[in-house]
């Protein structure tokens, strides 16, 4: 089964607005990645925190980490209609082994 | 460099054929991940490489499911006797370099567009 959920499960706000997504997690952690992925294409890498971090910024992008709650949330603020995609939370597992696992993700929509 | 590319683009086969899907990594990266994503869903990990060994195979769902890097390069996942519930959107990635086990740092993946198999 899959390591994090996302939510909202989908998300409709107005460009400008801003944007914020959660995600959770069961067990020991890593680090936990960001990905966006636009309708039709591959996945692209956002942002990362490690599990030793608890908040962290790249353009208008913040991520928070709450270890103990296992939980992380993504911002966008003054969201673009170009933000339009599915965003998943993803973590690299502490338990050993290699697994890298994803949410079901969460659909934003930003109309213009 | 060119990016993860990955072929074909589109797989339609039969129920109980064989199929070979096909991931070119991006030039110089020794780590490389399968992943397949169904509809609605995350993408789900099937198999981690490092350079041409699997470091980890605990996703793969069953034995009709393979994968090989021969050369440390190119990977090939590979699927038996296909069944309806196989049909997804297969991707993979790379990243620059090996990860230990337990390690917190990270090398950012790269994913290719996937192949969508279909199997009918």
């Amino acid at each position: 089964s899959q390591q994090g959920e996302e939510d909202p499960q989908a998300l409709s706000i107005q460009e400008g607005e801003n944007a914020t997504m959660n995600c959770s997690y069961k067990t020991s952690i890593n680090n936990l990645q960001w990905y966006r992925q636009n309708s039709g294409r591959g996945l692209v890498h956002l942002i990362l925190i490690r599990s030793n971090e608890r908040e962290k910024h790249s353009g208008r992008l913040r991520v928070t980490l709450d270890t103990s709650k296992k939980s992380s949330s993504l911002l966008i603020t003054a969201s673009r209609a170009a933000d339009t995609a599915s965003y998943f939370c993803a973590t690299d597992l502490n338990t050993g082994g290699f697994k890298t696992i994803f949410g079901a993700g969460t659909r934003l929509f930003v109309k213009a | 460099g060119a990016g993860v590319s990955q072929t074909p683009s589109n797989k339609v086969t039969e129920k109980g054929k064989y199929v070979e899907l096909r991931c070119d990594p991006i030039s110089g990266h020794t780590a490389l991940y399968w992943y397949r994503q169904s509809l609605g869903q995350g993408p789900e990990f099937l198999i981690y490489f490092q350079g041409t060994g699997a470091a980890d195979d605990s996703g793969l769902p069953n034995d009709r499911f393979f994968a090989v890097r021969p050369e440390g390069s190119v990977s090939t996942l590979k699927i038996q006797r296909t069944e309806r519930g196989d049909s997804a959107v297969y991707l993979c990635a790379s990243s620059l370099r090996r990860r230990l086990a337990g390690d917190s740092s990270y090398n950012e993946q790269f994913f290719g567009p996937g192949t969508r198999l279909t199997v009918l």
